[in-house]
């Protein structure tokens, strides 16, 4: 069974560069029929698709992101990584990395499974 | 981009209730929409994904429909494992989610 989870810093500085880990485990992430992606949840707020890469390294972003994101992935450590640059306040969030189906005839876009999520707080 | 609204923001049952959550797309999406329940402390858990199809092991309590622009998550008979908050998700252009919808326990 297919497990994510996330790593990195609880804790960046205003104006500093976040960057988190999601490592795979269970099954390969080679495949064409999934991309992997992240997304966040403000504490209390709903969720908010930051961006997404397939195995190939084809990278999607979040419009609203675009401007300070990477997402880079290594499939020989099954893993795939996202830095934000000059966070602030906003950028407070809960974390998720996600599988995402890739588009198909049938199926494309649902995020599943996610990882547990890591707590990112933005303070001095 | 797509925006999504869900209604009502917060829904109080009762166990045993039907209970019926609706999403509106700010434009047609055709059938580009998943549903997930996410539990306090959580992550999402997918329920629902094209509009109606249910996710393998998704008890037959969770029914989806719904295209274009208008669409609905009912459960049928609520146990008490399912009051958490549920999200809509459109897969139409990028991804965007709803705002939210908490079952809470009347």
């Amino acid at each position: 069974q297919l497990h994510l989870q996330e790593s990195g810093p609880g804790l960046v500085k205003p104006s500093e560069t976040l960057s988190l880990t999601c490592s795979v485990s269970g099954g390969s992430m080679t495949s064409s029929a999934y991309y992997w992606g992240w997304v966040r949840q403000p504490p209390g707020e709903g969720l908010e698709w930051i961006g997404r890469i397939s195995s190939s390294g084809t990278t999607s972003y979040n419009p609203s992101l675009k401007s300070r994101l990477s997402i880079s992935v290594d499939t020989s450590r099954n893993q795939f990584s996202l830095t934000l640059s000059s966070v602030t306040a906003a950028d407070t969030a809960l974390y998720y990395c996600a599988r995402l189906h890739a588009p198909g005839v049938f199926r494309g876009g649902e995020f599943d499974p996610w990882g547990q999520g890591t707590l990112v707080t933005v303070s001095s | 981009d797509i925006q999504m609204t869900q209604s009502p923001s917060t829904l109080s049952a009762s166990v045993g209730d039907r209970v019926t959550i609706t999403c509106r797309a700010s434009q047609s999406i055709d059938t580009w929409l998943a549903w997930y329940q996410q539990k306090s402390g959580k992550a999402p858990k997918l329920l629902i994904y094209r509009a109606s199809t249910l996710e393998a092991g998704v008890p037959s309590r969770f029914s989806g429909s719904g295209s274009g622009t208008d669409f609905t998550l009912t459960i049928s008979g609520l146990h008490p494992d399912d009051f958490a908050t549920y999200y809509c998700q459109q897969y139409h252009s990028y991804y965007t989610f709803g705002q939210g919808t908490k079952l809470e326990i009347k």
